[in-house]
């Protein structure tokens, strides 16, 4: 059972333009929204993170949009650069639980073309 | 520098040797576990320890075996590899539990093949 449900699989996107992943989630406890960022051969990195007290959280050129109604999350990449080619990895977790425990979305490859 | 370290990064072995990769961290946290990473499935959680000598099941622990005899390192033990576990393995830790805590550090990796 995927309990975090992640779109597209793969991202192609021209230098400058936007790009968007989108996540869904079934547990209305998850309490805490991380997104990774994995380059090859490289561990994931936690990249921007937003708990669902709040509906939207920016860091540069990095959104996360939340939607708690639908149970929902997208990260948003404005001005795509070739250097945030990558894999993107949404994330849900519920922090009461004390475990610490993240369940991770499929994953997205994203390349920017340049 | 703060990082999680395992070892070894590849690995090809053969099915049923005993193996166990190794993981460090340095960052003094309490809360370690280990995923593993499969094209189309994301990262699955195999087993955490929030502390010393306290370990518990994720969601894909068969075959597998850890132990937290210390706070920095958590080795993963395959008693007896198959090749279903031919994957990609990763040792995160994060500070511990709880509302400001729960950022995951990642280790680099280890791409392991059971033959």
């Amino acid at each position: 059972q995927q309990q975090v449900k992640q779109s597209p699989q793969s991202l192609i996107v021209q230098k400058g333009g936007i790009s968007i992943i989108n996540c869904a989630y079934e547990n209305t406890a998850f309490d805490y929204f991380p997104w990774y960022q994995q380059f090859p051969g490289k561990g994931p990195a936690l990249l921007i993170a937003i708990r669902p007290d709040v509906s939207e959280k920016k860091e540069g050129r990095f959104t996360i949009s939340f939607n708690k109604s639908a149970k929902q999350f997208s990260l948003h990449i404005m001005d795509s650069q070739p250097g945030d080619s990558a894999t993107y990895f949404c994330a849900a977790s519920i922090d009461s639980s004390n475990t610490g425990k993240l369940i991770f979305g499929q994953g997205t490859t994203l390349q920017v073309k340049p | 520098e703060a990082q999680v370290t395992q070892n070894p990064r590849y690995l090809i072995t053969v099915t049923g040797k005993k193996l166990t990769v190794t993981c460090s961290q340095n960052m003094n946290h309490e809360y370690m576990s280990w995923y593993r990473q499969d094209p189309g499935l994301g990262l699955r959680q195999i087993y955490y320890s929030m502390n010393v000598e306290v370990t518990d099941k994720g969601d894909v622990p068969e075959g597998y075996k850890v132990s937290r005899k210390e706070k920095r390192n958590f080795p993963l033990i395959l008693e007896s590899p198959s090749p279903n576990q031919t994957s990609l393995y990763f040792c995160a830790s994060s500070l511990g539990a709880g509302q400001a805590n729960t950022e995951a550090f990642f280790g680099q990796g280890t791409r392991l093949t059971v033959v």
